[in-house]
């Protein structure tokens, strides 16, 4: 079974519009954290944001929200006002704290187009 | 933010040789190194943990014959690929831990990874 799961293999978004991009995760561990990377056609891998199990708020970094639903095993990524340059794919990733030691397991993926 | 370099950032090799990649943590130390491997269009697959001054460990389905990891000190880890073929070609991503936990602790900072090309 898939432990990260990307609905999405592609969306679209006008510039300086938001866009939210679906993950959706399997653990039984209570302790794991929750990663968001970006991935430009260069193919590096940039660290966006980290969303911990036990953390009571949503992560936020500048442009970018985590909306993390416990319950509902989601962590879906937030990107406020688009902008050309973010067009990429984006990968949400897991680590989790048993059987691991510290690897992050990814999704499939999202590609994201910024329309102008 | 921790900068992971990687070397080369591109090889190309005939069929039947072996090809070495540096992964390196140039403002940290790193116990732990992960190497991925991602094909075209496709996701990440974890293929081996490196730990320094230890063997390193493999996902299944990778055979450790062929992809040689090394991680001699804090701050380099290296896999080779042996008697490299053609379906070898593919884009190899190393990743780091920061032992000293800089900024989130659980944090993996990712080299710019390596294309592979075997002809």
């Amino acid at each position: 079974a898939q432990k990260i799961t990307q609905t999405q293999p592609g969306m679209f978004v006008q510039e300086k519009e938001a866009v939210t991009l679906d993950c959706t995760y399997d653990t039984s561990d209570q302790s794991y954290g929750l990663f968001w990377y970006k991935q430009p056609s260069s193919g590096e891998m940039i660290f966006l944001i980290y969303q911990g199990s036990y953390d009571e708020q949503n992560a936020t970094e500048g442009r970018y929200s985590l909306n993390f639903q416990k319950a509902r095993k989601s962590a879906n990524l937030v990107i406020s006002a688009s902008q050309l340059g973010d067009s990429a794919m984006y990968f949400c990733a897991m680590r989790e704290s048993r059987g691991s030691q510290g690897n992050l397991i990814f999704g499939k993926g999202t590609k994201l187009s910024v329309k102008p | 933010g921790a900068v992971v370099s990687q070397h080369p950032s591109r090889v190309i090799c005939k069929s039947g040789t072996s090809v070495k990649i540096e992964c390196r943590s140039l403002d940290f130390q790193a116990t732990t190194m992960f190497w991925y491997r991602q094909f075209p269009k496709q996701s990440l697959m974890l293929m081996a943990t490196s730990n320094e001054g230890s063997k390193a460990t493999y996902e299944q389905g990778v055979e450790k014959d062929k992809f040689l990891i090394n991680h001699a000190s804090l701050t380099l880890s290296t896999l080779t690929v042996t008697s490299a073929h053609p379906e070898d070609s593919s884009f190899y991503i190393c990743s780091a831990r920061d032992l000293n936990n800089r900024g989130h602790e659980e944090t993996q900072y990712f080299g710019p990874g390596t294309r592979l090309l075997v002809l």
